[in-house]
């Protein structure tokens, strides 16, 4: 079976710091995308960051980042100085390179960002 | 700009009743799906499509059902036979041999009366 598992259900950040979110993932595979994405308020469910496992390199964009340990199977985001904007759900998802075409959801991290 | 529409934002039905959700893409994508989103649950998947007129049942597809008669329209029918149908409903369209990401239509608020 393919779980991806968010522990964290609700976390908190004082503006400007900088906060880490958990994920981690069950499979068999070896070639596999790993994705966060992001739902404000609004509910729109926006990308925030994708890594390919083959690649040892984690990805970047502007201030979020991921840390990708391919052997423990995790996939944490850290989001460095935090915005007001950067309140809401955050959803890790999986989904493998060769088998199927569903992605996989985690349960999602609700972030709220203090002033 | 390219993106995907879901019609309308919110929806009610009555109990018993068919209602349809729309999606429409204009991305070129050739791959869509459509989720359920509950509350503490996450997304399950309902129903996907690789291409048109071709679709494949996802965790949770029992009351529903889709169609794929174009690239662009991926419509779901929510039928009486959904025993709970209230959920926030989201579409989503994938970049398939391109990134493989998943890109999301706004969703539509689906409420049974």
């Amino acid at each position: 079976a393919q779980t991806v598992t968010q522990s964290q259900p609700e976390m908190s950040v004082q503006e400007a710091e900088t906060v880490t979110l958990s994920c981690t993932y069950d499979t068999s595979e070896s070639d596999y995308y790993l994705f966060w994405y992001k739902q404000p308020p609004s509910r729109q469910m926006i990308l925030v960051i994708r890594q390919e496992a083959y690649k040892q390199q984690n990805a970047t964009e502007n201030r979020f980042s991921v840390n990708f340990q391919k052997a423990a199977k995790s996939f944490s985001l850290k989001i460095s100085d935090s915005q007001l904007g950067d309140a809401a759900m955050y959803f890790c998802a999986y989904r493998p390179s060769n088998t199927g075409n569903q992605f996989y959801f985690g349960t999602g991290t609700s972030l709220t960002v203090i002033p | 700009d390219g993106g995907i529409t879901q019609s309308p934002k919110y929806l009610f039905r009555k109990e018993g009743q068919n209602v349809t959700l729309s999606c429409e893409q204009n991305l070129n994508h050739d791959a869509m799906y459509w989720y359920r989103q509950d509350p503490g649950q996450g997304l399950r998947l309902i129903y996907y499509s690789q291409i048109v007129n071709d679709f494949q049942k996802g965790d949770i597809a029992e009351g529903y059902s889709v169609s794929r008669e174009k690239k662009e329209s991926f419509p779901l029918t929510v039928t009486s036979a959904q025993k709970n149908p209230t959920a926030f409903y989201l579409c989503a369209s994938r970049d398939w041999g391109g990134t493989d990401t998943q890109y999301f239509g706004p969703g539509t608020r689906l409420t049974v009366l």
